[in-house]
């Protein structure tokens, strides 16, 4: 079955300290894998995508994910954590089930504390 | 910066009525609208991405006749809740990009605030 899966509900880091948010994924085929973030009072945004060509996407606010095929992950990364990218995280992959779905995962509440 | 809006932003409506949910792309041209569900643990499904002017693509398991997406400007997609019963009830989240092309989220897409519906 096509699934992702965000092991950790909450990931709790200080500011300053590298971040790393976990998405790992089960599908058939070549994977579209994105994440999104959804901030308490500015809504959901669109953060970044793979598609195809190289392994680490970079996207908006200093975030950047690495494709991993071997490993089936695609875990978000940030080098510097703020206490303004708290917020909840969504990682999502775009599959073929009998016809096209986008799965997403449950979310990881992401704490960084100053 | 690109504005999406939605109206209502809550709404409550009684079981076997039907809701209209707008998306308004303010300050641009959205070639693409999305629909988005968020349920009431936090979790997203994407339910159907529209072109200007076509038919909405929905995703696999989403009801057409249920949830009528129309597309109907370059600025305005609604969103028609038929026959809402409770398990309907849920966040309604549209977004909007420049660019056009299918289901695949863009750089360049912009959310709306969201919809809160409950059915009674």
């Amino acid at each position: 079955a096509q699934s992702v899966a965000q092991p950790e509900d909450q990931v709790n880091v200080a500011e300053g300290n590298p971040l790393t948010v976990k998405c790992t994924y089960s599908v058939s085929g070549n994977p579209y894998l994105f994440w999104y973030v959804q901030y308490p009072n500015r809504g959901l945004q669109f953060l970044l995508k793979y598609i195809t060509g190289d392994n680490l996407v970079k996207g908006s606010y200093g975030f950047e994910a690495e494709f991993n095929k071997s490993q089936t992950s695609f875990h978000l990364k940030k080098p510097s954590a703020l206490v303004s990218d708290s917020a909840l995280y969504f990682c999502a992959v775009r599959a073929y089930t009998g016809g096209f779905k986008t799965i997403f995962g449950a979310g990881t509440r992401l704490f960084v504390k100053a | 910066g690109a504005v999406v809006s939605q109206h209502p932003s809550r709404v409550i409506c009684k079981s076997g009525t039907s809701v209209k949910i707008e998306c308004r792309s303010l300050d641009f041209q959205a070639t693409t609208m999305f629909w988005y569900r968020q349920f009431p643990k936090q979790s997203l499904m994407l339910m159907a991405t529209s072109n200007e002017g076509s038919k909405a693509t929905y995703e696999q398991g989403v009801e057409k006749d249920k949830f009528l997406i129309n597309h109907a400007s370059l600025t305005l997609s609604t969103l028609t809740v038929t026959s809402a019963h409770p398990e309907d009830s849920s966040f309604y989240i549209c977004s909007a990009s420049m660019i056009g092309g299918g289901a695949v989220p863009t750089d360049t897409q912009y959310f709306g605030p969201g919809t809160r519906l409950t059915v009674l």
